[in-house]
């Protein structure tokens, strides 16, 4: 039983390049998020998904998208980033809404 | 949507110090969780805590809803310890169920 799952764990962009966070959770959990941490800002949701099949955007979604592939998957992307972008994220998943939330170990991100 | 102070920012201890950490939280919530993030950037549940106390080992925690707020009380401090400590509330005047985090308090244990 892995838990929450995030890959890659580094990544080093160029501003303009694209690229996917991969997340998969193996607990059965309807409910998966995308939040970034930055220094003195606390997490900050980017986007969720309540279900499969469904997403919606958080407090800070602009220059992400995101795609609930499956149940277990929720993969976050950057279609051109940029330096505001340099954050380390994390995927999170619960059971439902009221439950305990899990977290994914972090992913590093650099934008140059 | 809801706003989550905690307070304070920054704590030294020397190892086997006790402590408390709060939350005020500005609506009221049905769930309130508290995370250890280690030196490492691990995120680990501590309490999910929407009223009442509950113990686990060395720590303990307490949420007042009526008066928004939750305290976590960490006894005879160990290095280990050391970390940031994240309150974290639901924002149901956005989207609902989905935990709006304060910024922390970082604690650093001394040996």
């Amino acid at each position: 039983n892995a838990g929450v799952t995030q890959t890659p764990k580094f990544q080093v962009l160029k501003t303009g390049q694209s690229m996917t966070l991969q997340c998969a959770q193996d607990m059965n959990h309807n409910s998966m998020y995308w939040y970034r941490q930055d220094p003195g800002m606390g997490l900050r949701l980017i986007y969720y998904s309540a279900s499969e099949g469904t997403t919606d955007k958080g407090e800070v979604p602009n220059g992400y998208n995101v795609s609930r592939l499956n149940k277990r998957e929720f993969s976050l992307r950057l279609e051109s980033a940029a330096p505001s972008q340099t954050s380390v994220y994390f995927c999170a998943s619960r059971i439902s809404s009221g439950n305990t939330i899990y977290f994914g170990e972090g992913s590093w991100l650099t934008v140059v | 949507g809801i706003q989550v102070e905690q307070s304070p920012p920054d704590l030294i201890l020397q190892e086997g110090a006790n402590s408390t950490l709060r939350c005020n939280f500005s609506d009221s919530v049905n769930n309130l969780q508290w995370f250890h993030q280690n030196p490492w950037g691990q995120l680990i549940n501590l309490f999910y805590i929407p009223s009442g106390t509950k113990q686990n080992g060395r720590l303990s925690a307490t949420t007042v809803a009526t008066e928004r707020y939750s305290l976590l009380y960490i006894s005879s401090s160990q290095t280990t310890d050391s970390g940031v400590y994240f309150c974290a509330a639901p924002n149901y005047g956005g989207s609902q169920g989905n935990l709006i985090f304060g910024k922390g308090t970082k604690l650093s244990v001394k040996p």
